[in-house]
């Protein structure tokens, strides 16, 4: 079956450490994004990549990290420098090209800073 | 800039009654337009699509939304509650030209369907 993976679905840090977020799709898709969910603000873009080894930030990117070197796959680092990581994180994937205007989203990850 | 604004955060319906979650939105270009369906811990399922084609837009589980870009909006209806349906349910924008990339969210309406 063809989709978005995310693990885990819950974690746990204690604050001031890094952790990372994990993100594959077997979609062949060529783009990736990542969004943070807190309740009552809808979805905020925090970093998303067109292709391999290439990737811009969105409007919240401060205190986040990710990379892009396979076309599967698109972790996300939250660092220590994020004020306020608890929060639900969403990846989502779209295809390139004319007609290809869905971006697809992957189950989420809840990550909890105690 | 592209803003989405959901008038009502929760929004509640008798099963089997009619259901409207509104959606206005600001564009300076004529913009593609997504209502998406989350359920509690779940990630986000598109429920239609507004691409510039015809305006009434019919998705999955008899939901459609309008286009109308004299009031700026993009309402979603579907004639008749499912206990199924209750879900919070997101308004999105994007602008055509960025190749959808940058997607604009509404803050969400609950919805709530009761017996």
């Amino acid at each position: 079956d063809g989709g978005i993976t995310q693990s885990p679905k819950y974690l746990f840090r204690k604050e001031g450490q890094n952790v990372t977020l994990s993100c594959e799709q077997n979609l062949n898709h060529d783009a990736m994004y990542w969004y943070r969910q807190d309740p009552g603000q809808g979805l905020r873009l925090i970093y998303y990549s067109q292709i391999v080894n290439d990737f811009q930030k969105g409007d919240i990117a401060e205190g986040y990290s990710v990379s892009r070197e396979k076309k599967e796959s698109f972790p996300l680092t939250v660092t220590s420098a994020q004020k306020n990581p608890t929060a639900f994180y969403l990846c989502a994937s779209k295809d390139r090209g004319p007609g290809t205007d869905t971006q697809y989203f992957g189950p989420g990850t809840r990550l909890t800073v105690l | 800039a592209q803003s989405v604004t959901q008038l009502g955060s929760h929004v509640s319906v008798s099963e089997g009654a009619l259901v409207l979650l509104r959606c206005n939105y600001s564009s300076s270009v004529p913009p593609y337009l997504f209502w998406y369906v989350q359920y509690p811990n779940q990630g986000l399922q598109l429920l239609l699509k507004y691409t510039s084609a015809a305006t009434l837009v019919k998705g999955i589980n008899d939901f459609e939304a309008e286009f109308k870009k004299s009031e700026t909006s993009f309402h979603l209806t579907k004639p008749s509650a499912h206990m199924s349906d209750a879900a919070e349910y997101f308004c999105a924008v994007s602008d055509p030209r960025g190749g959808g990339n940058k997607l604009t969210f509404g803050t969400g309406t609950q919805l709530k369907v009761e017996l």
